[in-house]
């Protein structure tokens, strides 16, 4: 069974800094694709970035970075120049490969982070 | 344009009703999934289809049902049996084959046992 761990309940940060929240991973499938979510308190849920499990390089998208270690099994999300606007809760989410051999399966959470931002 | 749609926004149920959340997507998607929130925790998955006339549980399906007659649609049920379910729902799609792209989420239903 897939498993998403953050161990990191809360972090705070200065504007402008840098920021790195934790996501280790489980599964057994070789295959697999790993994601952030960010959720404001509205409650929507944002798609920041995506990392598959056989991307040679690590994802970026803006001020978002994918710090993807395999062997570990980790799959940490840094923040570049944090925002007031950048807190939130954030997710880490693991789809495992292609289950049964022909299509991807569930989409699993792991507990979430809540970033808070310091002016 | 394209999305998932959640009603209603909130749902307010007396003890001992079933009550029924939509959800809709017009995304072409294949799969779809039914999540709960608790404040301040991760998302639980409820149920999940990849395919019309099927759908599995997830981690927490006891107390709720869904049905996934058209490709579109994937209502969830919350009934007398689910002791406690005052929560956040949320509703998400994605494709299943193919290049892996992320879920998309509807806004959510709010629900409050009263």
């Amino acid at each position: 069974a897939q498993k998403i761990t953050q161990t990191q309940p809360g972090m705070f940060v200065q504007e402008k800094e840098a920021v790195t929240l934790d996501c280790t991973y489980d599964t057994s499938d070789p295959s697999y694709g790993l994601f952030w979510y960010k959720q404001p308190s509205s409650g929507e849920m944002i798609f920041l970035i995506y990392q598959g499990s056989y991307d040679q390089q690590n994802a970026t998208e803006g001020r978002y970075s994918l710090n993807f270690q395999k062997a570990r099994k980790s799959a940490n999300l840094v923040i570049s120049a944090s925002q007031l606007g950048d807190s939130a809760m954030y997710f880490c989410a693991m789809r495992d490969g292609r289950a049964g051999g022909t299509s991807y399966g569930k989409l699993t959470f792991g507990q979430g982070t809540i970033l808070t931002v310091h002016p | 344009d394209g999305g998932i749609t959640q009603s209603p926004k909130y749902l307010f149920r007396k003890e001992g009703q079933n009550v029924t959340l939509s959800c809709e997507q017009n995304l072409n998607h294949d799969a779809m999934y039914w999540y709960r929130q608790d404040p301040g925790q991760g998302l639980r998955l409820i149920y999940y289809s990849q395919i019309v006339n099927d759908f599995q549980k997830g981690d927490i399906a006891e107390g709720y049902s869904v049905s996934r007659e058209k490709k579109e649609s994937f209502p969830l049920t919350v009934t007398s049996a689910q002791k406690n379910p005052t929560a956040f729902y949320l509703c998400a799609s994605s494709i299943v084959e193919g290049k892996v792209t992320e879920a998309f989420f509807g806004q959510g239903t709010r629900l409050t046992v009263v």
